[in-house]
């Protein structure tokens, strides 16, 4: 049972290049999450799914883009890679459960320069 | 909207009992979550309270009050592996929002010798 792994850990980026940053649970969870983090700053949502089909913009959703083809996988894609988007990209997962908090992956660190 | 506040850093001793206050104002409130984030790390799940009340864990405690706004994580007989970040979160309770949190800045909890 390994939960939440997100692929790659780190990675830098030259401006304007695009990349897709990998999520998968092994849990059967419904829904699933993605947030940024940025020094000293909150986690911000930039989309999230509520099962594979659907999914629905956050508060930061510029610049990005998803898809939940099943219920295990939930990519993030990064087009036209700029600056503002260096930061620690976390993914995570609820059970139906609502008494139960998120389980995150162990995030990806991004630059880019 | 959701706006959370919480201090943003805080020092105490080993073996002490420290308070960590979050205050917050929402458009919908669905229940309160409090998170540890260990530098580098991803956040993990402490505790939940959806009603008034004291939820205790451990060494750890959560108190909620919905009319105040106001929540506190106590963390009693404090460790050394205590020094984290601590992130209060509230759940939206939009139907069919997709439960999602906004996490405040964080406690940046120091514990010293």
């Amino acid at each position: 049972n390994a939960g939440v792994t997100q692929t790659p850990k780190f990675r830098i980026l030259k401006i304007g290049q695009s990349m897709t940053l990998q999520c998968a649970q092994d849990m059967n969870h419904n829904y699933m999450y993605w947030y940024r983090q940025d020094p000293g700053m909150g986690l911000k949502l930039i989309y999230y799914s509520v099962g594979a089909g659907i999914t629905d913009k956050g508060e930061v959703p510029n610049g990005y883009n998803v898809s939940r083809s099943t219920t295990e996988d939930f990519p993030l894609r990064l087009e036209l890679a700029a600056p503002s988007q260096t930061s620690v990209y976390f993914c995570a997962s609820r059970t139906n459960d609502r008494n139960y908090g998120y389980t995150f992956g162990s995030g990806t660190r991004l630059t880019v320069v | 909207g959701q706006n959370i506040d919480q201090p943003t850093e805080m020092t105490a001793t080993e073996g002490a009992i420290v308070q960590i206050n979050c205050t917050y104002q929402t458009s919908g409130f669905n229940g309160l979550f409090w998170y540890q984030q260990h530098a580098g790390e991803a956040p993990t799940f402490l505790s939940y309270n959806v009603l008034d009340g004291l939820e205790e864990k451990g060494r750890f405690s959560s108190f909620l009050s919905r009319s105040k706004g106001y929540s506190y994580l106590l963390l009693k007989e404090l460790q050394m592996k205590d020094s984290a970040s601590y992130l209060c979160a509230v759940r939206d309770g939009i139907t069919g929002g997709g439960n999602k949190l906004t996490f405040g800045t964080g406690t940046q909890l120091k514990v010293e010798l």
